[in-house]
């Protein structure tokens, strides 16, 4: 595979559930991101992952949880999330975590939060 | 503050005519400014960037953009739409070590 890759692609959760979503970029980048898309708003970054080391938490509540554990791996561990939680989770790579750097996105996870 | 204002969120070009998306931003210092693209169910792709180098880009599928300092603009053109054109465009800046997005411009093109 290619580019960064992303699972689920759909996602329906109860506010109650403890799910996951995982990213993979296979480009050797070393900075890693996760965005929230929601309708009608600009995208929001949430985290920022530079050589496993997060250097952005974009005061995101602490139901969002990240996980790191290489260069090429994000996870964005969910628990009691709430219906305005529901969104495209988008999650990025880039070569280094300078904002100057072109960021290659992969196709999201639509989260539904029931 | 860092910002940027799309200033359409919707433009319908009929098949062959010209396409202008604007944006206008907001920044204390001279930044890198991108313009990415969304086609329904996939990620953001990039189209072009801006780095302080040559004022007008030019970008994958015949887009091009003009980097106006004393207007802070940063519009995206292309000379003839095709249909395939029909998308989400976000204008973004750099900041930091961060990207500031636009609220997006959906161009609808009509056959």
């Amino acid at each position: 595979e290619t580019g960064v890759t992303q699972t689920p692609r759909h996602l329906v959760m109860g506010m109650t559930n403890k799910k996951s979503l995982k990213c993979e970029q296979h480009l050797g980048h070393n900075a890693m991101y996760w965005y929230k898309q929601s309708a009608k708003k600009p995208l929001e970054l949430m985290f920022v992952y530079n050589f496993k080391e997060q250097t952005e938490n974009n005061s995101v509540p602490s139901r969002f949880s990240p996980e790191c554990p290489n260069s090429s791996h994000l996870f964005l561990h969910l628990h009691t999330l709430q219906p305005e939680d529901s969104a495209l989770y988008l999650c990025a790579s880039s070569q280094d975590h300078r904002g100057r750097d072109e960021q290659f996105f992969g196709p999201g996870t639509r989260l539904t939060v029931l | 503050a860092q910002s940027v204002t799309q200033l359409d969120s919707h433009v319908s070009v009929s098949e062959g005519t010209p396409v202008l998306l604007r944006c206008n931003y907001s920044s204390s210092y001279s930044p890198s400014l991108f313009w990415y693209v969304q086609h329904p169910n996939k990620g953001l792709q990039l189209l072009l960037k801006y780095t302080s180098a040559a004022t007008l880009v030019k970008g994958i599928n015949g887009f091009e953009a003009e980097f106006k300092k004393s207007e802070t603009s940063f519009h995206l053109t292309k000379p003839s739409a095709h249909m395939s054109d029909a998308a989400e465009y976000f204008c973004a800046l750099e900041y930091g070590n961060k990207l500031v997005f636009g609220a997006g411009t959906i161009l609808r093109v009509k056959s």
